[in-house]
């Protein structure tokens, strides 16, 4: 079975802080996705890596980073969390030409 | 880019019922079109996949169609059980060729005991 882990169940930040979120995979995936998840607005991309230190920006690139520097780890970053940033972030992995495997989440609250 | 729409947003049936869930996509390159389920406070897991070059797919309870001259397809649960209550989307991709996969809203079923 495919896992997909995320650092963070639940994270609480303040505004203005830098945030690292986490992800692995464990099925040496080429791809890795990061999107966040709003009520009526589905998964939105933000970033995704077709391979290591590549990246492509989504569509919801502002006020985010990226970095994957081995091949199962995918980070996002949040340079100056906002509050417009609190969102359920999830990650999600695949191997060209299946399909999309997701983490559990993140539900990140900026205060 | 790809669009996709779906509906309906929310969907209540009887315990035992069907439901239908319906999306339509706007790139005639999409080949890939997976459905996931989310259940509360986890990710969106893989229920059924169909790929272009077929037409229907089934798997127990659930099947998908696809009508690539339409571009659209669907989500059809049979005899729906209390634990298929949950949110449900649609994506379509390009396959081997692309990396993107664009989702649907997503649609909340309810079934009621």
């Amino acid at each position: 079975d495919v896992k997909v882990t995320q650092s963070s169940r639940y994270l609480v930040k303040r505004t203005g802080e830098k945030v690292f979120l986490e992800c692995v995979q464990d099925m040496d995936h080429e791809n890795m996705f990061w999107y966040r998840q709003d009520p009526g607005l589905g998964l939105r991309l933000i970033y995704f890596s077709y391979d290591v230190k590549m990246k492509e920006k989504g569509d919801i690139p502002e006020g985010y980073s990226v970095s994957r520097e081995k091949k199962e780890r995918f980070s996002l970053i949040l340079e100056s969390a906002s509050t417009n940033q609190t969102s359920m972030y999830l990650c999600a992995s695949r191997r060209i030409p299946g399909t999309q495997y997701f983490g559990p989440g993140t539900r990140l609250l900026v205060l | 880019g790809e669009n996709v729409e779906q509906h309906p947003s929310t969907l209540s049936v009887q315990e035992g019922d069907s439901a239908v869930i319906k999306c339509t996509y706007s790139d005639s390159a999409s080949n890939y079109f997976p459905w996931y389920k989310q259940e509360l406070g986890k990710g969106p897991q893989l229920i059924i996949d169909i790929r272009s070059n077929v037409g229907e797919k089934k798997d127990q309870r659930i099947a998908v169609t696809l009508n690539k001259t339409a571009k659209h397809f669907s989500l059809h649960i049979t005899e729906t059980q209390p634990e298929d209550s949950a949110v449900y989307f649609c994506a379509a991709s390009r396959g081997n060729t692309g990396n993107q996969f664009y989702f649907g809203t997503g649609t909340s079923l309810t079934v009621i005991p």
